[in-house]
């Protein structure tokens, strides 16, 4: 599995944009970057993954740089509802386990 | 279309008894993964099956801990002669047939305390 790298915790004023970084330096050419956060004492929530383009949902949008071992997660009007610890995992998109690492936890302020 | 649904959702057992946590997968999943996260602490991969089968047990504890995910019914997390230290936050996901390019999807977890 491809080791990831997080700041262990961030601050975000509400309204603002919250960029959370990951580094996946040993990511290989067939894993997508995935991200998931979960909200406390909830399942985890998906949120969006990308392969080598940046990708754009409702939730979220997803830089991921060109050689790929770095990507950031982008909330761009963070509100109290995305306080959460945030996940990075390299997964290849098949059916097979995620492994979660320590995440960011991403606290929302007024 | 029902989310994963997991029960019960708290689940309170004396030590030495056992403990039977249930995952319903989201409809036309096919796919289910177990996943236990102790207090403060983060998900560990537990077991992942497919009906009838188990394809990975790579992070199940060889003693107590079983799994089954029957032709018909809920995939069943089975936990015999339970302990203190298996008081934890239990969450199972499922995902779809599809081999490429899917995410996972999971349930509100059953926290089991163990007394």
């Amino acid at each position: 599995d491809a080791k990831t790298t997080q700041p262990p915790s961030m601050d975000c004023a509400e309204g603002r944009a919250a960029n959370l970084p990951c580094n996946h330096s040993t990511i290989s050419g067939n894993e997508y970057v995935y991200w998931y956060r979960q909200i406390h004492s909830q399942g985890p929530q998906y949120i969006i993954h990308g392969l080598k383009n940046n990708e754009t949902n409702e939730m979220a949008s997803l830089i991921i740089t060109e050689d790929r071992k770095s990507s950031t997660l982008i909330l761009p009007h963070a509100t109290l509802r995305d306080t959460a610890v945030y996940y990075c995992i390299p997964h290849t998109g098949t059916a097979s386990k995620l492994t979660f690492g320590t995440g960011t936890r991403l606290q929302v302020t007024l | 279309n029902a989310g994963v649904m997991q029960n019960p959702r708290h689940l309170v057992r004396r030590r030495g008894q056992e403990a039977r946590l249930r995952c319903s997968p989201m409809k036309g999943h096919s796919h289910v993964y177990w996943y236990r996260q102790l207090p403060e602490e983060g998900l560990k991969f537990m077991v992942y099956l497919q009906k009838e089968n188990i394809i990975d047990e790579s992070g199940m504890p060889k003693e107590r801990f079983s799994a089954e995910f029957p032709k018909e019914g809920p995939s069943i997390l089975r936990i015999q002669q339970v302990v203190r230290g298996d008081s934890a936050a239990y969450f199972c996901a499922s995902s779809p047939l599809q081999q490429m390019n899917t995410e996972a999807f999971f349930g509100q977890g059953t926290r089991l305390t163990v007394v």
